[in-house]
């Protein structure tokens, strides 16, 4: 079955510091979603990704489709203390029904 | 309204006991979804339901059974649950099957 695996597992920085976060298919996907989960929070949404090659900035954060539509990244800019939560990506195959989620990153702000 | 209600937020059961958790939304969306996260872990979908029939289930057992009953309203009924069962449920929902999705806040059971 489709597999989704994200790189790194866990990212420590310095507030200030960039931070980025890899999303890899196994197959390729029909978009992909980016999701952020706060300490004791629920997955909240922050982007989807639709056509190959495709970039989309959020302020400090920016997310890129790969060509081939089967990798993903997000990139912050600059973290800040309020960036701290496990990041997920997931997409649907392309023949798929569903939706996989990846391992997410946990990514920790030092101030 | 964009929001996603679960209740409850909290339960506690026994491995012999019958509870029921409830998913609300009032964005129209055709599609929702039960998932099942443990600590550190991805959510692990369960269930999708779209326009009210249920389309996918993850090979879930059978001591968890999923319950639409209109568009709004989405149940998850639990029965002979086991301790592993123990997790944070995370109902849903979203426009259509792979658009963005709603996240509840969740219930966090325990079984003992």
């Amino acid at each position: 079955g489709q597999q989704v695996m994200q790189i790194p597992q866990y990212q420590h920085v310095q507030e200030g510091e960039d931070f980025t976060t890899y999303c890899n298919s196994s197959t390729t996907l029909s978009n992909i979603q980016w999701y952020k989960q706060r300490p004791g929070g629920h997955p909240v949404f922050l982007i989807q990704l639709v056509k190959s090659g495709e970039v989309k900035k959020q302020k400090r954060l920016t997310f890129q489709f790969g060509e081939a539509k089967k990798n993903s990244s997000l990139h912050i800019t600059a973290t800040q203390t309020t960036d701290v939560g496990t990041y997920f990506c997931a997409g649907p195959g392309a023949n798929a029904g569903k939706s996989t989620f990846g391992d997410g990153t946990t990514l920790t702000v030092k101030p | 309204d964009t929001e996603v209600t679960q209740t409850p937020k909290h339960l506690v059961m026994g491995m012999t006991n019958k509870k029921s958790l409830k998913c609300e939304q009032h964005m129209g969306h055709r599609a929702m979804y039960w998932y099942k996260q443990k600590a550190k872990k991805p959510p692990e979908l369960m269930f999708v339901y779209s326009y009210e029939k249920l389309s996918i289930n993850e090979s879930v057992p059978s001591r968890f059974s999923p319950e639409c009953p209109n568009s709004s309203l989405l149940n998850l009924h639990l029965h002979a649950l086991q301790p592993e069962d123990s997790a944070l449920y995370l109902c849903a929902s979203s426009q259509d099957f792979h658009g963005e999705q709603f996240f509840g806040p969740g219930t966090r059971l325990t079984v003992l």
